[in-house]
C-alpha cells in the first residue's frame, strides 16, 4: 500500500531532551516536507527536500533540523525541544521535481508532540 | 510578506445547502494552488489549479482560480454531513508550500 508513515504517533517529552520523528514513504517520491499544525494557524512548513541531500527551510525552521540521506526517509530532529514546539506534526511527500509545478502531496498520519 | 488567507474561518450550514469557500493569496512566485480536506486525520487532496488549469470539478465539488484577483473559490453543492471538515488552501511559492488557516465547515442534518 502506497503510504507515508511517521513514528512515533504520540510523544510527550521534557524540555531539552533531543528527539527524532521519523518519516518514510514507499512511493519513490522526490519531494518531502515537514509541517506543523497549530490551532488557528493552519499548516506551516518547517523544512522541505526536493531530492536526496537537498533540503531547504520553510516558514518556521527555527529549532528543527532535517536530513535526507535516502530518498524514502526524511527525519525531523529537535535538538533541544521547548514547550513552544508542542504541536501536531505532519510529514508529506509528492512526486514533484525541481522546476516543475507541484503534484498533490500525500500526508502521513501525524505526530502529536507535547513538550513539558 | 507572502500570505494565504481563507474566509470564512468557520461556517455552519444545513444539509442540501451550497457553500462557497474563499482563498486569497499574495506570494512571490506562484506556481499552483491546492485545496485539501482535513477531517480528524491528515489532509487529503482535492484539487490542484495552475495557470493552465483554472477550473476543476469532481462530483459536488468544484474550484476556480482567478489569477487576476489572486484568489480561488471552492464550491460544494448539496452539502452532506460527511462534508464536515476543515478545508485548507495551499499555494506553492517556488519550493515553499504556504497554507491558509483553513475554513471549518459544519454541515448539520
Amino acid at each position: 500500500e502506497a503510504q507515508v508513515t511517521q513514528n512515533p504517533r504520540y510523544l510527550i517529552t521534557v524540555t531539552g531532551k533531543k528527539l527524532t520523528v521519523t518519516c518514510s514513504q514507499n512511493m519513490n517520491h522526490e519531494y518531502m516536507s515537514w509541517y506543523r499544525q497549530d490551532p488557528g494557524l493552519g499548516l506551516r512548513q518547517i523544512y522541505y527536500s526536493m531530492n536526496v541531500e537537498v533540503t531547504d527551510k520553510g516558514d518556521v525552521p527555527e529549532g528543527y533540523k532535517v536530513s535526507r540521506k535516502e530518498k524514502r526517509n526524511f527525519p525531523l530532529i529537535l535538538e533541544s525541544p521547548s514547550p513552544n514546539q508542542t504541536s501536531l506534526y505532519f510529514c508529506a511527500s509528492s512526486p514533484r521535481t525541481s522546476g516543475r509545478s507541484s503534484y498533490e502531496q500525500y500526508f502521513g498520519p501525524g505526530t502529536r508532540l507535547t513538550v513539558t | 510578506e507572502d500570505k494565504v488567507v481563507q474566509s470564512p474561518l468557520s461556517l455552519v450550514v444545513h444539509e442540501g445547502d451550497t457553500v462557497t469557500l474563499n482563498c486569497s493569496y499574495e506570494v512571490t512566485n506562484f506556481r499552483s494552488l491546492l485545496w485539501y480536506k482535513q477531517e480528524k486525520k491528515a489532509p487529503t487532496f482535492l484539487f490542484m489549479l495552475t495557470s493552465s488549469g483554472i477550473e476543476k470539478k469532481s462530483g459536488r465539488l468544484s474550484s476556480i482560480l482567478d489569477k487576476k484577483e489572486l484568489s480561488s473559490i471552492l464550491n460544494i453543492t448539496a452539502t452532506q454531513t460527511g462534508d464536515s471538515a476543515i478545508y485548507l488552501c495551499a499555494v506553492e511559492d517556488g519550493g515553499d508550500m504556504r497554507f491558509g488557516a483553513g475554513t471549518r465547515l459544519t454541515v448539520k442534518p
